[in-house]
Formats: C-alpha cells, structure tokens, sequence
C-alpha cells in the first residue's frame, strides 16, 4: 500500500542535543512538507520541498533544517537553537506544489527533557 | 487578521443534529479550499474538497463563498463517530509560483448519545 511514514512515532531528547526525524513516502509525490503542531493550535510549516535537491523555507524554519537527497525522503534535524523542540511534527506529501491535496504520515511526538 | 480562522469551539451536539462550521479566509487570491478531519494525537486525513458550486458526500455538504470569503462545512445526522477537530485549509500561489497551504486551527466537535 502506499503511503508516508514517519519514525518514531515517540521520541525523547534531552536540551540541547540534535535530533533527527524521519519521513519516507511511496505515493511518487515530487513536493514534501514538514509541519509543527502544539496543543490547540493549527499546523505551522516549517519546510517544503518541491523537488529533489531543493527545499524553501516556511513560517517557522528557525532552528530546523532539512535536506532532500532523495525523491521518497525528507528528513527534518530539529537542531539545539530550536528553542521549543516539544511538539508533534507531521510530515506531508503531494503531486506537486499544486492545487491537490496533502496526504499526511502519523506524526512524530517530540519530547525534550 | 489571521489568514485563515475558524471558532475554535467546541461544538457539543447530540447523536442525529446537525452541525455547521465556518471558516473565513482574508486573501482573495487563494485557489483551492480543503475540509480535513483531525482525531486526538492523530494525523489530519482529508475530508472533502471544497468547490465553488459546494459539493456533498453522504451526510457532508461543503460551500465555498468566495465573495464573502468563507467556507463552511455541514454535517447532518451526526453520529458519535464525527467527534474530532475540523481543519480548514485554504491554499493560495506564492510569489515563487509554488502553492502553500495554510491551515486553520480547528474547530472542535463532540458529539454526545
């Protein structure tokens, strides 16, 4: 079946320390998204990327960074100038930059200790 | 202004009302509208798209105001299972040409026996 997955689905860290979350998709999407979600509040898009080796800047991009080596593959490095990493990251997909909708993976609940 | 808002509510209704939800959206320009659902520490999943002549699927119906600016969402026959928090997404072009959603906060329903 296709899809987006993310791993883990829980994650702990203590401050100050890097961390890198995982995203793979095998819907042959071109465009990928990384999203942050806090309690009560909507979804905040930290990266996108269009195509392999490229990748824009969203909302929130400060203390992240991202890289898309490969088609299928986004990860996110949520790094320790991040200064509130806690939060539940989501991962999206679609077609294109385009009209369409996303599709999301699972999410990754981030914890720093 | 926020660009896309909606009333955080909740919504408490029993089993068979039926609920609406309005979304307002402050850029004229956005092209395409998405009704998502989101369940407690899940992933959103799509719901329906939103089109100019409104569309229905089974007891959802979506309508697209654009001169007003607004979107909304009605459920009719509600059942236990439609409690969850329902996203509005509204996506517009970029100046880069790529095309960014933004995301409402949700509004929430719970639907009681």
């Amino acid at each position: 079946d296709g899809g987006i997955t993310q791993s883990p689905k829980y994650l702990f860290r203590k401050e100050g320390q890097n961390v890198t979350l995982s995203c793979e998709q095998n819907l042959n999407h071109d465009a990928m998204y990384w999203y942050r979600q806090d309690p009560g509040q909507g979804l905040r898009l930290i990266y996108y990327s269009q195509i392999v080796n490229d990748f824009q800047k969203g909302d929130i991009a400060e203390g992240y960074s991202v890289s898309r080596e490969k088609k299928e593959s986004f990860p996110l490095t949520v790094t320790s100038a991040q200064k509130n990493p806690t939060a539940f990251y989501l991962c999206a997909s679609s077609p294109w930059v385009s009209l369409k909708e996303q599709f999301f993976g699972p999410g990754t609940r981030l914890t720093v200790l | 202004r926020k660009e896309v808002e909606q009333d955080p509510g909740p919504f408490n209704v029993p089993e068979g009302a039926t609920v609406a939800f309005n979304c307002t959206y402050s850029n004229s320009a956005s092209q395409s509208f998405f009704w998502y659902r989101q369940d407690c520490r899940k992933e959103p999943k799509l719901l329906m798209s939103v089109y100019s002549s409104g569309n229905e699927d089974g007891r959802f119906t979506a309508q697209l105001n654009r001169a007003s600016q607004y979107i909304s969402l009605l459920i009719r026959d509600s059942k236990l299972s439609d409690s969850a928090t329902y996203l509005c997404v509204v996506k517009k072009i970029n100046p880069g040409g790529s095309y960014i959603p933004t995301f409402g906060r949700g509004t929430s329903l719970i639907v009681h026996p």
